[in-house]
């Protein structure tokens, strides 16, 4: 079945520094590929997606390459604010008849430090 | 915008009890999900309904019941509590008809058996 990779359970930065969350995935097919962000005390919200190879995804500095040679969809951002903080999930999904099945990652918890 | 509303927040039980939670959504999605999260394991899902009186298994299903006797609202039941068990619970809706269209959740409810 399909699967989802986060290789980093915690990642712990300082202000500015730079940030890689490393994604892999297995899937049959060619997968819509995700981030979401979870917030404390709050649901996952999306960040952004991408469809095909090679397509870059981006929202609020973050941003992910799909890359299907290494099944790989890594979150990066060029200089990490407190406020980045949270728990950011990679996640892939495929229509299945009228329902949209999206697998998870296991999650990678960032604390960025002033 | 629209939203989606979880209740309780918290919810406290003892081993064995049945216990309710509840979701109502004002976007108009026809699907909507059950997904657990468990620290270290992503999320997971549990039930998913793409209409009105729809009800489909996810991966989780075992333990649980659900119901979606309105478009706008979807429960779920833990048909027996697990002592010591702790998670939180995350409802979520989309729009069906595109592979790739994101999840919107909710807040999640927070259980706790004692």
């Amino acid at each position: 079945g399909d699967s989802v990779t986060q290789t980093e359970g915690q990642v712990a930065l300082s202000e500015e520094d730079f940030l890689t969350i490393h994604c892999n995935y297995s899937a049959s097919g060619y997968p819509a590929l995700f981030w979401y962000v979870q917030y404390p005390g709050e649901g996952p919200q999306f960040l952004f997606r991408a469809s095909r190879d090679k397509e870059k995804g981006s929202s609020r500095g973050f941003e992910a390459t799909y890359d299907k040679g290494t099944t790989s969809f890594h979150l990066r951002k060029a200089s990490v604010q407190e406020s980045d903080s949270a728990v950011y999930y990679c996640a892939l999904g495929s229509l299945s008849g009228s329902f949209n099945k999206l697998t998870f990652g296991a999650g990678t918890r960032l604390a960025v430090c002033p | 915008g629209g939203i989606i509303t979880q209740t309780p927040k918290f919810l406290i039980g003892q081993e064995g009890q049945k216990l309710t939670l509840k979701c109502q959504q004002n976007f108009n999605h026809d699907t909507m999900y059950w997904y657990r999260q468990d620290s270290g394991k992503g999320l997971r899902l549990i039930y998913y309904s793409i209409t009105e009186n729809d009800l489909q298994k996810g991966d989780l299903s075992e333990g649980y019941d659900a119901s979606r006797e309105k478009k706008s609202s979807f429960s779920l039941t833990v048909t027996s509590a697990q002592k010591n068990e702790m998670a939180v619970f995350l409802c979520a809706s989309s729009i069906p008809t595109v592979s790739n269209e994101r999840l919107f959740f909710g807040h999640g409810t927070k259980l706790s058996v004692l």
